[in-house]
């Protein structure tokens, strides 16, 4: 089975960092996946990790531990229109997306 | 690049009748679409998997004669809601997988919101 978690809310400061965490217990892995969620939208791509460590794109990162079943994205100089819902995702077989619950972010003034 | 478009973005429709969704690959070949729903407030979650000239793989729980999936092309599938009830109301999400040098990126539609009544 697959089994996702991640925080339900995290509340952060405009200009600050905030990291989001997701642990995953899956019965195969090919890779995780970050996704940005805007509410009433789909999701947008936002990384990809396949291999263990960190993997950065602008204000973006995202990091993974394959033996500890961990990933955090990593989110820099936030502004506001970074609230949004983070979606943590799982590849097994196949290519079938398994999809964390998603944590609610709020970045305020 | 790699653009999914849904149609319609939002749909009201009765109790007891049928709606259907597409979801287009607009600029790549995409052998493999996925249906998703999501509930508000909710994350999504698979309905089956469409792949091009097959019969959809469905996920444990989902009820294959109530939603008919159809990929008869490269670029189109199609999700059709039969005999739709209030608990079917939700937020509908296509994606297709990103061709040939983009195999583990999914790109989504845009949704298609879907209100029984």
């Amino acid at each position: 089975g697959q089994n996702i978690d991640q925080p339900t809310e995290m509340t952060a400061t405009e200009g600050a960092i905030v990291q989001i965490n997701c642990t995953y217990q899956t019965s195969g892995f090919n890779g995780l996946f970050w996704y940005q969620q805007h509410a009433g939208e789909a999701p947008t791509f936002l990384s990809y990790n396949v291999l263990d460590g960190l993997e950065e794109k602008g204000r973006f990162s995202s990091f993974l531990s394959r033996s500890k079943g961990y990933s955090y994205l990593l989110l820099k100089e936030l502004q506001m229109k970074d609230s949004a819902s983070y979606l943590c995702a799982v590849t097994g077989g196949g290519n079938k997306l398994t999809f964390g619950t998603g944590t609610q972010l709020k970045v305020e003034l | 690049g790699a653009v999914v478009s849904q149609h319609p973005s939002w749909v009201i429709c009765k109790s007891g009748t049928s709606v259907k969704i597409e979801c287009r690959s607009l600029d790549f070949q995409a052998t493999t679409m996925f249906w998703y729903r999501q509930f508000p407030k909710q994350s999504l979650m698979l309905m089956a998997t469409s792949n091009e000239g097959s019969k959809a793989t469905y996920e444990q729980g989902v009820e294959k004669d109530k939603f008919l999936i159809n990929h008869a092309s490269l670029t189109l599938s199609t999700l059709t809601v039969t005999s739709a009830h209030p608990e079917d109301s939700s937020f509908y999400i296509c994606s297709a997988e990103g061709g040939r040098e983009k195999l583990h990126e999914q790109y989504f539609g845009p949704g298609t919101r879907l209100t029984v009544t």
